[in-house]
């Protein structure tokens, strides 16, 4: 299994931009997350999705922030307007939802807003 | 509010010592306890878990201790080497989705451990 897959793995952009993450979760997998990671707040959960649907948006930030998930193989973090207070490292995760469930992250891609 | 307090923030420790990260929880509806070892660049990668019903589990170098009545559980690593430095984060997962909840861990904040050689 090739594990959780993000793209880019860095992303380098300027203040005002439109940056968007992308996600392959593992296969079988019904569960995806983003968190983002700062030194400042450790890791914080922006979106939980179950069956491609939203469950939990609570932890994204602002209306900057958007996620979508078309389909079970594919998801999208999306930040528009970008601001140098995004910059950090996002990480996608998959698992299968349950109570005893473990969660599956990916490489993460390292976010710098000039 | 921060439901798993984990400590200490950071952890210096010689070759061959023993390493303890200390995680607290409030809630007695958690019942899945994993940690998780995120090495620098690369994200965080499931190491060990323990259920309530248990007081300690080991997997080689690892053991998670936990004690239910205080709410508190630890992980050890025994005879620590360089390649095990490190950040650990302890996770909290509930046993029963509460209504309009789901299964997402809550994570502690994360201890940085550093193993000299």
């Amino acid at each position: 299994d090739a594990g959780v897959i993000q793209s880019p793995r860095h992303e380098v952009t300027e203040m005002g931009q439109e940056v968007t993450l992308r996600c392959k979760p593992i296969s079988g997998h019904n569960s995806l997350f983003w968190y983002r990671q700062t030194m400042m707040r450790g890791l914080e959960l922006l979106i939980y999705f179950n069956n491609n649907v939203p469950i939990d948006d609570s932890g994204m930030p602002e209306d900057r922030f958007s996620a979508k998930m078309p389909n079970a193989s594919f998801s999208t973090l999306k930040i528009q307007p970008s601001e140098p207070r995004d910059s950090a490292v996002y990480f996608c995760a998959s698992g299968r939802e349950g109570p005893r469930s473990s969660q599956y992250f990916g490489p993460g891609t390292r976010l710098l807003v000039l | 509010q921060q439901q798993v307090k984990q400590s200490p923030q950071s952890l210096i420790v010689q070759k061959g010592g023993i390493s303890i990260i200390n995680c607290a929880y409030e809630n007695t509806a958690f019942d899945y306890f994993p940690w998780y070892q995120q090495f620098p660049g690369k994200g965080p990668a499931l190491l060990i878990a323990i259920r309530p019903d248990v007081s300690e589990k080991k997997e080689g170098r690892f053991t998670i201790s936990f004690n239910k009545s205080a709410k508190q559980f630890s992980l050890h690593i025994m005879d620590s080497q360089p390649g095990d430095s490190a950040t650990y984060f302890c996770a909290a997962i509930w046993g029963q989705k509460p209504s309009g909840g789901s299964y997402i861990p809550t994570f502690g904040r994360g201890t940085s451990l550093i193993v000299h050689p």
